[in-house]
């Protein structure tokens, strides 16, 4: 069964280091979205992607951030100068459309910022 | 903006006894609502989902939820847990085009 799936399982890193975390969607989907999870806390959005350019974004996802799909397969999401409160799980999603439909989840991948 | 709320952070049952997790919404426009669950070291996986028409959805593993709009909820049940239902659940509702707005999560504990 296709999955989407994430590397690295664990990155830590320095403050102020930049970090890439990256991605492997689903083969067919079309909209990717990067989530994280502060420890503890709740599940929250950062951006959705489709058709090469960003198609939503929260407050969260600021200057800091960026994403890319540099290749017909992976999906990256990079953080420029890692701050303390970074530290989270990120999960990568895909789907096959927008809107309500199912959005595949990977792993995760816990970013530790020292 | 559209926001769920989920009572109960952990939440206990026997092998065998019913399973309710609840969930609140609000929503000035009508949800789609998802609930999610999470197994240990793993992504979230799609249990079911409400977009329009029957109020009572089906899921996988026996789980079903019912939409109120009444009481704005969209509590999750199962009639009997079994050891391999323990794990975190996530309520969620659509917001914006694409993005999930995630409950906080209930912890389940299936106790044999």
């Amino acid at each position: 069964e296709p999955e989407v799936t994430q590397t690295p399982s664990h990155q830590v890193t320095q403050m102020g280091q930049e970090v890439i975390l990256r991605c492997v969607p689903i083969s067919n989907h079309l909209y990717f979205y990067w989530y994280r999870q502060i420890l503890g806390q709740k599940v929250e959005f950062l951006v959705s992607f489709y058709n090469n350019e960003i198609s939503e974004k929260s407050e969260i996802f600021d200057d800091q951030f960026s994403v890319e799909r540099p290749d017909g397969s992976n999906f990256t999401l990079k953080i420029r100068s890692t701050k303390l409160e970074d530290s989270a799980m990120y999960f990568c999603a895909s789907s096959t459309s927008g809107g309500n439909n199912e959005q595949f989840f990977g792993p995760g991948t816990r970013l530790t910022v020292l | 903006a559209q926001s769920v709320t989920q009572l109960g952070s952990h939440v206990s049952v026997s092998e065998g006894a019913l399973v309710l997790l609840r969930c609140n919404y609000s929503s000035s426009v009508p949800p789609y609502l998802f609930w999610y669950v999470q197994y240990p070291n793993q992504g979230l996986q799609l249990l079911l989902k409400y977009t329009t028409g029957a109020t009572l959805v089906k899921g996988i593993n026996g789980f079903e939820a019912e939409f109120k709009k009444s009481e704005t909820s969209f509590h999750l049940t199962k009639p009997s847990a079994h050891m391999s239902d323990a794990a975190e659940y996530f309520c969620a509702v659509l917001r914006g085009a694409n993005n999930l707005f995630f409950g906080t999560g209930t912890r389940l504990t299936v106790i044999p």
